[in-house]
């Protein structure tokens, strides 16, 4: 069974500062691996995707990928009242289905 | 352009009736996931069709069925509904199959089954 694994929060962090979300999963064998951002209420939204080892930077965001650890994380910078949400890590395992977490809660608290 | 479209956004339905959810994926897409969505946890996966074959099923009852149609557009029904069906039905678009891409989502069909 193909699983990913996140703490479900909530994660609170001062304005301002760095939040770090964080996310194991299960197969050696995945190709992509995604962080999607979704509001209450509304539907998940990409944000960032990574496919290599190491990190990869978007703005404010930054993903880590550790393959060998089975460890993928995503962190914010300069966190915003607006980036409440909660944060949903989603792997491609082998194969074409993608695989979601059951999400972080993150308050920012102002 | 117009995202990926979800119809109808809200729908309540009784026990043991069939339900039909409808998704048109963002022109050019040729690849339609969907997932459930209970409040609080992530979205399970259910199907994924590309180029109008099914590439991928979930674990969920055989009461769940999709198809593709020509124009990609998709279909999710759901037979004999039981209450603990009720939930947030998210379809998902894909240029490719999703793997590399991730998905788009829409906005959702709200089910609810009394």
């Amino acid at each position: 069974q193909k699983e990913v694994e996140q703490n479900s929060g909530p994660l609170s962090v001062p304005e301002g500062a760095i939040a770090s979300l964080n996310c194991t999963y299960s197969d050696r064998v995945s190709q992509s691996f995604f962080w999607y951002r979704q509001y209450s209420g509304k539907s998940p939204e990409l944000i960032m995707s990574i496919y290599s080892n190491g990190d990869k930077e978007d703005g404010r965001f930054t993903a880590q990928l550790n393959k060998a650890s089975q460890y993928v994380s995503l962190l914010i910078r300069d966190s915003q009242p607006s980036d409440s949400a909660t944060y949903l890590c989603a792997v491609n395992f082998f194969g074409d289905k993608i695989i979601f977490g059951k999400g972080t809660r993150l308050h920012i608290l102002p | 352009d117009a995202g990926v479209t979800q119809s109808p956004t809200h729908l309540i339905k009784t026990r043991g009736q069939h339900v039909t959810l409808r998704c048109s994926p963002i022109s050019g897409h040729k690849s339609v996931s969907w997932y459930q969505q209970v409040l609080g946890q992530g979205p399970q996966f259910i199907f994924q069709y590309y180029e109008k074959e099914e590439r991928g099923r979930g674990n969920f009852p055989d009461r769940f069925s999709a198809r593709q149609f020509p124009n990609y557009s998709s279909e999710l029904n759901v037979n004999a509904l039981l209450l603990g069906d009720s939930a947030l039905y998210l379809c998902a678009s894909s240029g490719g199959t999703g793997g590399l891409d991730g998905y788009t989502f829409g906005s959702g069909t709200r089910l609810t089954v009394v």
